[in-house]
């Protein structure tokens, strides 16, 4: 299968951490990538290569993965975080490409 | 720069044919993949294919394939897609996006998105 599954939604207060779960059979195989998009803008690669940071994102932004799971972890949330977060990878022959369902992350 | 211009919304009715743009700015356009995705509220973000500038290798998704033609003219760093028969099912945003050189397989550079309306 090439589904990814993340939670609806992720609430959270300033300054604590919050973390976005994403599963999916094929995983353990292939990349996966992260990306932010907050209202009336598109998405940004927030993690790329399961657990690196493009230049520009901030610390605070980490990934990691655990067999058929990975998970991006906000580091001392701030409400500029709020916003839809979104999990991406391929199937397991690498050739098709799928989004996760999106997580939508409030900051209390 | 590296940036991803593309062209503007889009209102249309069933039936009519349609094709929007993607110029690409401050990299080597023919270079790197460029993909298509769809953003609409029922299905999120939807890949729907992508196309290698350079030698016109392309790749769709099975649930675009067939719906869409993605093309590319390397003279004017442009990219493509169109519909030749469009639908309300069509309706939503569309972004074309870089993928990324490492081969890694993500989409490093995405542009401000066009949207579709069909009614």
């Amino acid at each position: 299968s090439s589904e990814l599954t993340q939670p609806p939604s992720v609430s959270v207060s300033p300054g604590q951490t919050a973390r976005i779960t994403c599963s999916g059979d094929a995983l353990p195989q292939q990349y996966s990538f992260w990306y932010q998009q907050k209202p009336g803008q598109a998405p940004v690669m927030l993690i790329y290569k399961d657990t690196e940071r493009p230049s520009g994102i901030p610390g605070r932004f980490s990934g990691s993965t655990s067999g058929t799971e990975v998970t991006l972890t906000i580091s001392g949330v701030l409400p500029e975080d709020e916003g839809d977060y979104y999990c991406q990878s391929a199937d397991s022959s690498g050739k098709f490409y799928v989004f996760g369902g999106g997580t939508k992350v409030t900051v209390l | 720069e590296v940036q991803l211009v593309q062209s503007g919304a889009e209102v249309k009715k069933p039936g009519e044919s349609l094709k929007i743009s993607c110029q690409g700015f401050g990299y080597r356009f023919n270079n790197f993949w460029i993909a298509w995705v769809r953003q609409t509220p029922e299905k999120g973000l939807e890949w729907m294919g992508f196309i290698y500038p350079e030698d016109s290798d392309f790749r769709y998704s099975p649930s675009f394939e067939g719906r869409v033609t993605i093309s590319v003219d390397k003279s004017i760093s442009s990219a493509f897609v169109q519909w030749s028969n469009l639908t309300a099912s069509d309706t939503g945003i569309y972004y074309c996006v870089r993928k990324d050189g490492s081969g890694s397989g993500g989409f490093d550079v995405w542009g401000q998105g066009t949207t579709v309306s069909v009614s």
